[in-house]
């Protein structure tokens, strides 16, 4: 199976930093690649798509880069609300699955 | 809009069976691929099943496999997942997802609210 590595696991970084979380792909997935946020005790929320598609309703600090095996995602200016755990995800078809990243947690200093 | 709600989460003992629901409602289910992802505690996603539109195709993460089985109902709106020979490591939380398609790429754009099962004696 295609294998999705993030990171870095975890950073810390003050309201209104530039963050930016890596996710690599084991085998080259075009721009099949997806982001999610999820917070504690909730379900995940797709932020973006297609690798550098803006899901409908999220902020536009959250951005998405990439293609082939490496892909990021940056939230330009940190804000407190976006303390969260984030999740890439594979997106192309075959082999079936979809599988996750093992997860970035995001968190304010 | 859209809505997946799932139940059917409990304690179980290890090996028995438990049956997972998820009701849909806001779209057309019938049209979309489904999922169903879980979390162990303090853990991260891993997805268990993918079925397609119509049932005809079902995928399963390599430790489930001969164990569960995902089914879907597009006249009730619904999707299953039928679990047994339970064990310890399959305790998580249980979301059900649907699945967006979009220029050939697969991304799960709706989640429920999620149901814990947990294993144990």
């Amino acid at each position: 199976d295609i294998q999705m590595t993030q990171s870095p696991s975890s950073v810390s970084a003050s309201v209104g930093d530039r963050v930016t979380i890596t996710c690599r792909a084991s085998q080259g997935i075009s721009s099949w690649l997806a982001w999610y946020q999820q917070k504690p005790g909730k379900a995940p929320k797709l932020l973006i798509y297609a690798a550098s598609s803006l899901q409908s309703g999220v902020p536009s600090r959250f951005s998405g880069s990439g293609s082939g095996t490496d892909f990021t995602l940056t939230i330009s200016s940190l804000q407190p609300e976006d303390s969260a755990t984030y999740y890439c995800q594979r997106g192309n078809a075959f082999p079936p699955g979809l599988t996750f990243g093992g997860g970035t947690k995001v968190e304010i200093k | 809009e859209v809505q997946l709600v799932e139940s059917g989460g409990g304690l179980v003992q290890p090996g028995g069976s438990l049956r997972l629901s998820c009701a849909a409602s806001g779209f057309s289910f019938s049209t979309y691929w489904m999922s169903w992802v879980r979390q162990a505690p303090g853990k991260g996603l891993e997805w268990v099943a993918n079925i397609k539109q119509d049932g005809s195709e079902k995928y399963y993460v390599d430790s489930v496999k001969g164990r569960f089985t995902v089914s879907r109902d597009n006249a009730k709106n619904s999707l299953y997942l039928q679990m047994g020979s339970l064990r310890a490591e399959d305790t998580a939380v249980y979301y059900c997802a649907r699945i967006y398609n979009f220029w050939s790429g697969y991304y799960r754009d709706y989640w429920g609210q999620g149901t814990l099962v947990t294993v144990s004696s």
